[in-house]
């Protein structure tokens, strides 16, 4: 199975900071990953799919990188909407593994 | 617009059966795309646990063993997951999905339902 390693598990950051959350593969999985935002008491909401693909609607401060066992999501300028938790997701192989994700807190 | 709802018992006996529902409207479950189950323990992260086609044709999460069943009844626009010897460990909050494909092999879960809490507890 592939593992998929977010760390840190939080970050804090202060509105209107440039901020990037890392995901890494235990081993290649081409470029067969998802970003998800997560509210608490919400279901998540996808943000990038395929690695660096926008999902339509999702604001464009919001981007992904990578490929292979190392992917990127970066916020370009923090908004107070976007205090929340980010979860990667391999779609390469089955089981379709999601990392432990990385809670985005206010300063 | 796709809309899900998941429903069912909110507290289930360990040992037993933990049977949900996911209605699905604004879309026909016959007309394609596959319906799938993710779970999250309160606290922590997501735990993907399977997948049906609107054919009937499922993959299931190996960690779940042969304890979990994924079905689709089409007439009823609705998929169910069954987990069966349920025990503390499987409480959480269960959401029901749709799986948009990009590509042969990419996809994301694009409509979530809004999750349903199931505490296992005698």
């Amino acid at each position: 199975d592939i593992q998929m390693t977010q760390s840190p598990s939080s970050l804090s950051a202060s509105v209107g900071d440039r901020v990037t959350i890392p995901c890494r593969a235990s081993q290649s999985i081409g470029n067969y990953l998802n970003w998800y935002q997560q509210k608490p008491g919400k279901a998540p909401k996808i943000l990038i799919y395929g690695a660096s693909s926008l999902q339509s609607g999702v604001p464009s401060r919001f981007s992904g990188s990578g490929s292979g066992t190392d992917f990127t999501l970066t916020i370009s300028s923090l908004q107070p909407e976007d205090f929340a938790t980010y979860y990667c997701q391999q779609t390469y192989s089955s089981p379709y593994s999601f990392g432990q994700g990385t809670n985005l807190e206010i300063k | 617009q796709v809309q899900l709802q998941e429903s069912g018992p909110g507290l289930v006996k360990p040992s037993e059966t933990l049977s949900l529902t996911c209605a699905v409207s604004g879309y026909s479950i016959s007309s394609g795309y596959y319906w799938g189950w993710i779970r999250q323990p309160p606290g922590k992260g997501l735990e993907w646990l399977g997948t049906v086609y609107h054919s009937g044709s499922t993959d299931y999460n190996p960690s779940l063993k042969s304890r979990v069943t994924i079905s689709v009844d089409t007439s009823r626009s609705q998929f169910s997951l069954k987990l069966r010897s349920v025990t503390a460990a499987d409480t959480a909050v269960y959401f029901c999905a749709r799986l948009h494909y990009y590509d042969s092999s990419g996809y994301f879960f694009d409509y979530w339902g809004q999750g349903t809490l199931v505490t296992v507890s005698s």
